[in-house]
């Protein structure tokens, strides 16, 4: 089956510190993937689309300079929090699409702490 | 914006019980209808799903069922485990890039 994996699994960072998170498809190629927030007792919240090889597509409100999102080969896309701060602390998934199939394949998450 | 619905938000199920989860959709647009399982500090797990053009669709313990003219589908999961305590996720896909709409969650326990 199709394997995404997501690292790191969990980070503590200081605030005004930035942190890169990495999703990887290994076993597909994954021509778009996306990337959730999390809260507590939440659902998923799509932060953004991200197409390799071309510029990120972000939800409303989402702020584009502080997460960062670059999905420069086909098996990796990478979001980094800029200037990360308290309010930034949250579980963050992303996920890959597989070509001629419907859905998406999660990875393991990343619990992000900013003290 | 568009939403998925889905009930009940937590649900409490005697091992053996059968779970049942119920989700709303409003863009007819949707073609895709996959349910994932999350545990607790994890990621969410493809679980089953299921395409408009059939009304069931069963593997092993978990069934989908679909009600296209309702705009409704459900999850059911028969002889309930507490392995199977975690939160369930609806979710509707459409043919615009594959971006799933999830529904708000349900918080499944299975009481030994």
């Amino acid at each position: 089956g199709a394997v995404v994996s997501q690292h790191p699994s969990w980070v503590i960072c200081k605030s005004g510190t930035s942190v890169k998170i990495e999703c990887r498809s290994l076993d597909f190629q994954a021509t778009t993937m996306f990337w959730y927030r999390q809260f507590p007792k939440q659902s998923l919240m799509l932060m953004a689309t991200s197409n390799e090889g071309s510029k990120a597509t972000y939800e409303q409100g989402v702020e584009k300079d502080k997460f960062l999102i670059n999905h420069a080969s086909l098996t990796l896309s990478t979001l980094t929090v800029t200037s990360a701060h308290p309010e930034d602390s949250s579980f963050y998934i992303c996920s890959a699409t597989v070509p001629g199939q419907l859905g998406a394949f999660f990875g393991q998450g990343t619990r992000l702490t900013v003290v | 914006q568009q939403q998925v619905k889905q009930s009940p938000q937590s649900l409490i199920v005697q091992k053996g019980g059968i779970s049942i989860i119920n989700c709303a959709y409003e863009n007819t647009a949707f073609d895709y209808f996959p349910w994932y399982q999350q545990f607790p500090g994890k990621g969410p797990a493809l679980l089953i799903a299921i395409r408009p053009d059939v009304s069931e669709k069963k593997e092993g313990r978990f069934t989908i069922s679909f009600n296209k003219s309702a705009k409704q589908f459900s999850l059911h999961i028969m002889d309930s485990q507490p392995g199977d305590s975690a939160t369930y996720f609806c979710a509707a896909c459409g043919n615009a890039g594959n971006m799933l709409t999830f529904g708000g969650g349900t918080r499944l326990m299975v009481k030994p």
